[in-house]
């Protein structure tokens, strides 16, 4: 059984400085691994997807990065900003049952100006 | 682009009630639908999915049930609702490929008192 885990589960930075998030998970059977941020109370929105047969993407301030065969993935956050404050989720789309994400229990950030 | 509609957005409803949840999807056509549910310190827990009209696949063993009536349609229900059944629901979307992002909608906050 797949099992997705974030670490840490919370994190607190000053404003500027560079941050990664990380998430493991058990199974390297994936089709790709997908990083959300969702802000309090609300949906779920998506950052960055990675192929299986990608090593990392980037969108402006954000790069994820994924090592299949040791079923790692980093989400690195350049110069935070306040407004980077939200719980992060890391999702893996299972080879076997490929309708399902699997997600972790997300990393809550703040960012402190 | 995709854009998913979720109401109501906020719902308190007694222990023993029914309870109907619904969910649409504008921008796109035959997708796949999904209900997750989110409980408070948890991640978020896959309850149905579906590949097309009346047609649910259920994950986990519960008092609450599903239906696809039209194409871009969701709805998540229950006869009588159980303390258990408080959380946050998020309804998503995505082509049915495995190499897809999956996109949320807003979400409904259930409470059962």
């Amino acid at each position: 059984k797949q099992e997705v885990t974030q670490i840490p589960a919370a994190l607190s930075v000053l404003e500027g400085e560079n941050l990664v998030l990380n998430c493991s998970f058990t199974d390297s059977a994936i089709y790709n691994l997908q990083w959300f941020r969702q802000d309090p109370g609300k949906g779920l929105t998506s950052l960055l997807l990675i192929q299986s047969s990608q090593r990392e993407q980037t969108s402006g301030r954000l790069n994820a990065s994924l090592d299949k065969s040791s079923g790692r993935s980093t989400l690195y956050i350049a110069a935070s900003q306040p407004g980077d404050s939200a719980t992060y989720l890391c999702a893996v789309r299972l080879i076997q049952g490929a309708q399902k994400l699997v997600f972790g229990q997300g990393t809550r950030l703040t960012i402190n100006p | 682009s995709q854009t998913i509609h979720q109401w109501p957005a906020t719902l308190v409803q007694p222990v023993g009630s029914p309870l109907s949840l619904e969910c649409t999807v504008e921008g796109t056509s035959n997708p796949n639908l999904y209900w997750y549910r989110q409980a408070a310190g948890r991640g978020l827990q896959l309850l149905f999915y579906s590949v097309g009209i009346g047609q649910i696949s259920s994950e986990v063993p519960q008092n609450l049930s599903a239906s696809r009536p039209q194409d871009r349609q969701f709805i998540l229900s229950s006869k009588k609702l159980l303390l258990s059944d408080s959380g946050f629901y998020l309804c998503a979307t995505d082509r049915g490929l495995s190499t897809d992002t999956q996109y949320f909608g807003p979400g409904t906050r259930l409470t059962v008192l």
